[in-house]
């Protein structure tokens, strides 16, 4: 069984920083690009990040780009999401996601940017 | 620049079938979409993916209920027999250069 969950969410200050990772189980993680997708509170969704199999291929939406840093350790079956610079829209529960075609979700994990 | 376009919300009756409608902007009429549903509260869940000539993938578990089409830019979402618990928001979602969602349809089953 496919599972993707997230952590490291939290309330943090305008301008601070966070690391969210997700752990992934059931599949080749290596064979798979991945994804980070946000909503804020009563939004639709927004993708944030893109990262191919091998971490050859990275890209960011426009919202984010100089403040988040994608990464993965396919050693370790992970994904993560260094956020710095964070600012009150950042507020989302925020989601890692297989594939393009985004074919499984996580269960998310909120964040939380506010003085 | 690649868009997806949904109307922000549909509603049928219980038992009825509803078809929600993803629209591709100009120059993308060949590329998949995957469909996505978000019931209240909860995170989002795959449905399945599209193809241009209407062939489709579903997620593990997705009813037969839910089916797809395609006709030129248009990407359909058909649900039958509807349930109350197909009352959700849907999202449409491609991906290239990055991955684009659709706004998503509020669907209300009367």
């Amino acid at each position: 069984e496919v599972q993707l969950v997230e952590s490291g969410g939290g309330l943090v200050q305008p301008g601070g920083s966070l690391r969210l990772s997700c752990a992934a189980s059931g599949f080749s993680f290596s064979d798979y690009s991945m994804n980070w997708v946000r909503q804020a509170p009563g939004k639709g969704l927004e993708w944030v990040s893109y990262i191919s199999s091998r971490s050859t291929t990275i890209e960011y939406a426009e919202s984010v780009k100089g403040r988040f840093t994608i990464s993965r350790d396919n050693a370790k079956n992970s994904l993560d999401l260094q956020m710095n610079s964070l600012r009150d829209e950042d507020t989302a529960v925020y989601y890692c996601a297989r594939e393009g075609e985004v074919d499984y979700w996580g269960q998310g994990t909120l964040v939380t940017v506010s003085s | 620049q690649l868009v997806l376009t949904q109307s922000p919300s549909a509603s049928a009756s219980l038992g009825a079938s509803v078809k929600l409608t993803c629209t591709l902007s100009s120059g993308h009429s060949s590329y998949a979409i995957a469909w996505h549903q978000q019931q209240s509260e909860k995170g989002p869940r795959y449905l399945m993916k599209l193809n241009s000539d209407g062939s489709h993938s579903k997620g593990d578990g997705i009813p037969d209920r839910f089916s797809g089409s395609s006709s030129g830019a248009e990407r359909y979402l058909t649900i039958s027999s509807l349930q109350s618990e197909d009352e959700a928001d849907y999202y449409c979602q491609t991906w290239g250069t990055g991955v684009v969602f659709g706004g998503g349809t509020k669907l209300t089953v009367l």
